[in-house]
């Protein structure tokens, strides 16, 4: 696609519900990001793949995050037993990365835990 | 480990003014330098990148950045602003070789007065 797809684009769910959310990245692009952006805060990365390595995974806030990445494409992050703090914009990102490096942000999934 | 401050969380400018915020990094080599903007509701652009080479960047929509090795510094300038520069700004260091993962500072609110 022409640019990096995240699906749903807004999510509310119940407090202990699981939820996934999915980004299709640039297609050719080898590394693919995840970070979480809450209400008047930064960035903050949550995992990171590149090509076949084993993914980056230092950022999850708990083991109630876990990602993957299939195919080396599409990504599906899943939070479970979701947790009201757990409210926040998710952004994916991918990148070819090399001399010419430079993330592409997907417009964010939006979840709302109630 | 890396990280980046920027200092203001609000900068208010009138429409016309000229513009600078500030950015500073901490990073032991030679880093990868990233302003990206995002408008509300959307995705994050870049708007201009370092890696080496000559130390003033220019990028998009009139914005330039200046790279300070002796103050950690990466700031962003613009001598106009105009009413559609009302965004979020974020700084962004990477590191230079290797796998890398762009780490990102808080945000700075640019806030424009007709």
């Amino acid at each position: 696609g022409a640019g990096v797809s995240q699906s749903p684009s807004n999510k509310v769910t119940e407090k202990g519900k699981d939820v996934e959310l999915r980004c299709d990245p640039i297609s050719g692009h080898t590394a693919l990001y995840w970070y979480r952006q809450s209400l008047g805060q930064g960035l903050e990365f949550l995992i990171y793949f590149q090509g076949n390595s084993a993914p980056d995974k230092s950022g999850l806030p708990s083991d109630r995050f876990s990602a993957e990445r299939t195919g080396g494409s599409v990504s599906t992050l899943t939070i479970q037993r979701t947790q009201q703090e757990d409210s926040a914009v998710y952004l994916c990102a991918s990148d070819k990365q090399g001399t010419s490096t430079e993330a592409f942000f997907g417009q964010g999934t939006r979840l709302t835990v109630v | 480990a890396q990280s980046v401050t920027q200092p203001d969380i609000h900068i208010t400018v009138s429409e016309g003014a000229s513009l600078e915020l500030r950015c500073n990094y901490s990073y032991g080599a030679t880093p990868y330098l990233f302003w990206y903007v995002q408008s509300p509701g959307q995705g994050l652009q870049l708007l201009l990148k370092y890696f080496s080479g000559d130390t003033l960047v220019q990028g998009i929509k009139g914005f330039e950045a200046e790279f300070k090795r002796s103050q950690s510094s990466f700031n962003l300038r613009k001598p106009s602003v105009h009413w559609s520069d009302a965004a979020e700004y974020f700084c962004a260091v990477g590191s230079s070789g290797g796998s890398y993962i762009p780490t990102f500072g808080r945000g700075t609110s640019l806030i424009v007065h007709p």
